[in-house]
């Protein structure tokens, strides 16, 4: 299994473009989430998905969009990019009220974007 | 919403010594407590976690403490190696919930 993946490794944007980051999983998870990470901060809440279909805003959405039309796959766009989203993304997964006995959140290897 | 603060946000140990690391949360709802490992380039992975019903939980050299009442939980190290530096972040929340709210962050270094 390669757990969760993310592509690209790292990009540069210019303020004003677009991009959709990727991320896949193959535990079939139904729990999917992406964060950001600041430098020196924890990890905020971007959006959420409790399944194929469904979304949710996190703490900080504002600025990003997703969706989840597969059990593996939970692309963040970001539209319109601007310097404070420079930052590292992480997308998750977790088998939350799949029975598991562990709620353990599987991060893939992120995505350092820089806006500039 | 819950609020979670954690302490030091720098640590250095020397290596066999034992190395806290210490959270605060605000709401008394939160029942699931995870503690994350992330190395350098990587994304974080869950070391240990504790549920509300527990006060202390071990795993070989990790230990985690929970005091409900005073809503802190506490990350314990014993016998530390270099192979254990890295940033540790706590998380509380709900274990049925969607999401958890994750501290700031602790840098270990565990100097040979």
């Amino acid at each position: 299994n390669a757990g969760v993946t993310q592509t690209p490794k790292f990009r540069i944007l210019k303020i004003g473009q677009s991009m959709t980051l990727q991320c896949t999983q193959d535990m079939n998870h139904n729990y999917m989430y992406w964060y950001r990470q600041d430098p020196g901060m924890g990890l905020k809440l971007i959006y959420y998905s409790v399944g194929a279909g469904i979304t949710d805003k996190g703490e900080v959405p504002n600025g990003y969009n997703v969706s989840r039309s597969t059990t593996e796959d939970f692309p963040l766009r970001l539209e319109l990019a601007a310097p404070s989203q420079t930052s590292v993304y992480f997308c998750a997964s977790s088998s939350l009220g799949q029975g598991a006995s562990s709620y353990e959140q599987y991060f893939g290897p992120g995505t350092r974007l820089t806006v500039t | 919403g819950e609020n979670v603060e954690q302490h030091p946000s720098t640590l250095s140990v020397q290596e066999g010594d034992s190395a806290v690391i210490k959270c605060t949360y605000s709401d008394s709802a939160s029942n699931y407590f995870p503690w994350y490992k992330q190395e350098l380039g990587k994304g974080p992975q869950l070391i240990i976690d504790i549920r509300s019903n527990v006060g202390e939980k071990k795993d070989q050299r990790i230990a985690v403490t929970l005091n409900k009442t005073a809503k802190h939980f506490s990350l314990h190290i014993t016998e530390t190696q270099p192979e254990d530096s890295a940033v540790y972040f706590c998380a509380a929340g709900l274990r049925y919930g969607q999401n958890f709210v994750f501290g700031p962050g602790t840098r270990l270094s565990v100097l040979p």
